[in-house]
């Protein structure tokens, strides 16, 4: 079946450094895949997506790009910010389409 | 607003105490789930439901029960709580019959069973 592994964490870097969070898959067919950002106290929110092989997805300066060649969807973000202290989760749609496949989460912590 | 509610937010019980935890959302979505989060596990879901009396079984399905009477509620029925139950609680919901739209959470239950 579908898996989704990312990169454990904490994470941590200082505030403007460049960011890249891990994600790789396995999967039957051409599933859709995600990043989900959960701040602390709250619920996950979507952050970006990709529907197809070579789309790019985008949203707050972040941006992962689905590699078919390489079953990956790393998440880059040039310049973090103390306030993308989060949990990111890469996950992806399994065959059904009925369920998400979670990665564990990464931990992010960006010092000042 | 567009928000998916849930109650209660915290709750300490103890073993064997029925409990449930409501889900409620306003954006008259047909997908409903149901998901636990815990430390080094990520999220795993409990149930979910595609529709009006449409629900079925997650990954981590046993000691839990739920029902869709109506579209905008989806309620998670612990029967006979266990400390294995503690654990902070996710409901989310998404329009269309599956998940490759946006999936929107509510802010999450934590429950204690002791």
């Amino acid at each position: 079946g579908n898996s989704v592994t990312q990169m454990e964490g904490p994470v941590t870097l200082s505030e403007e450094a460049f960011l890249t969070i891990n994600c790789t898959y396995t999967a039957t067919g051409y599933p859709s895949l995600f990043w989900y950002v959960q701040y602390p106290g709250e619920g996950l929110q979507l952050l970006l997506k990709a529907t197809k092989a070579d789309d790019k997805g985008s949203n707050k300066g972040f941006e992962a790009t689905y590699r078919k060649e390489t079953t990956s969807f790393h998440l880059e973000k040039g310049s973090v910010q103390v306030s993308d202290s989060a949990v990111y989760f890469c996950a992806l749609t399994s065959d059904s389409n009925y369920q998400l496949i979670w990665g564990a989460g990464t931990k992010l912590i960006i010092k000042p | 607003e567009a928000q998916v509610t849930q109650n209660p937010r915290y709750l300490i019980t103890v073993t064997g105490k029925k409990l449930t935890v409501t889900c409620s959302q306003n954006m008259n979505h047909e997908y409903m789930s149901w998901y636990r989060q815990d430390p080094g596990l990520g999220l795993r879901q409990i149930y979910y439901s595609m529709n009006v009396e449409v629900t079925d079984k997650g990954d981590v399905p046993e000691g839990y029960k739920v029902s869709r009477k109506e579209k905008r509620n989806f309620p998670l029925i612990l029967e006979s709580p266990s400390p294995n139950q503690t654990s902070l609680y996710f409901c989310a919901s998404s329009p269309g019959t599956g998940v490759s739209g946006e999936l929107f959470f509510g802010e999450g239950s934590r429950l204690t069973v002791l």
